[in-house]
């Protein structure tokens, strides 16, 4: 089973701040995807094929990364993406995901 | 507009069966893969069934691998999760998710979820 390793579990960011989320893999996979969750609600995809943008998503948000390192930035932090983010791979059976960074905003 | 509706969900004694069911709408059912997703309260993403779109094979993880059935009926547009020999760690919302299959592996919806408690 590949492991997929978040950090950090838990970051906070100001307004207009950069934000990078690290997705480390136990083993190499061939793409990553990326869901956002919010408080209450279910997880909405966020970006597929490691870097290209679900419908509907803002472009301060992109996605890169190769092997066992991949990565989720936020451009420029807004009080509407505080949520937590899970990376996913398929790559292998099992499907898993990752276990999760919290972000809030300062 | 893409809609998937859990229900099912509820309290249940440890050991018991539960079935989950998950009404489809704005897009061509038989067209795509289905998978149940849960999540434990406070706790991360856990796949939990994936079915092809014709219903002809089934993919389970260890965890639920002869206990969970998923299926489907494309006539009603409606995915399935019977749940037997349930524990207290299968505890967790269960989420209705569309998966994507055309070269990525991905889920593109998913629905509000459906709450399962197992206790006694």
């Amino acid at each position: 089973e590949i492991v997929l390793t978040q950090s950090p579990t838990t970051t906070a960011a100001s307004p207009g701040e950069k934000v990078t989320i690290t997705c480390l893999a136990s083993s190499s996979v061939s793409n990553m995807y990326w869901y956002q969750q919010k408080s209450g609600a279910s997880p909405k995809l966020l970006i597929y094929s490691t870097s290209s943008l679900a419908s509907g998503v803002p472009d301060r948000f992109s996605g890169s990364g190769s092997g066992t390192s991949y990565s989720l930035t936020i451009n420029t932090m807004e009080a509407e993406d505080a949520a937590t983010y899970y990376c996913q791979q398929w790559s292998s059976n099992p499907l898993t995901f990752g276990s999760g960074t919290k972000l809030e905003i300062k | 507009e893409v809609q998937l509706v859990e229900s099912g969900g509820g309290l249940v004694q440890p050991g018991r069966s539960l079935k989950l069911s998950c009404v489809a709408s704005g897009f061509t059912f038989n067209n795509y893969w289905m998978t149940w997703i849960r999540q434990a309260p406070g706790k991360g993403l856990e796949w939990v069934a994936s079915i092809t779109n014709t219903g002809g094979s089934t993919y389970y993880p260890d965890s639920v691998k002869g206990r969970f059935t998923i299926s489907r009926d494309n006539a009603k547009s409606t995915l399935y999760l019977q749940m037997n020999s349930l524990r207290s760690e299968d505890t967790a919302t269960y989420y209705c998710t569309r998966l994507i299959t055309t070269h990525y592996w991905y889920f593109d919806f998913w629905g509000p979820g459906t709450m399962v408690t197992v206790s006694s």
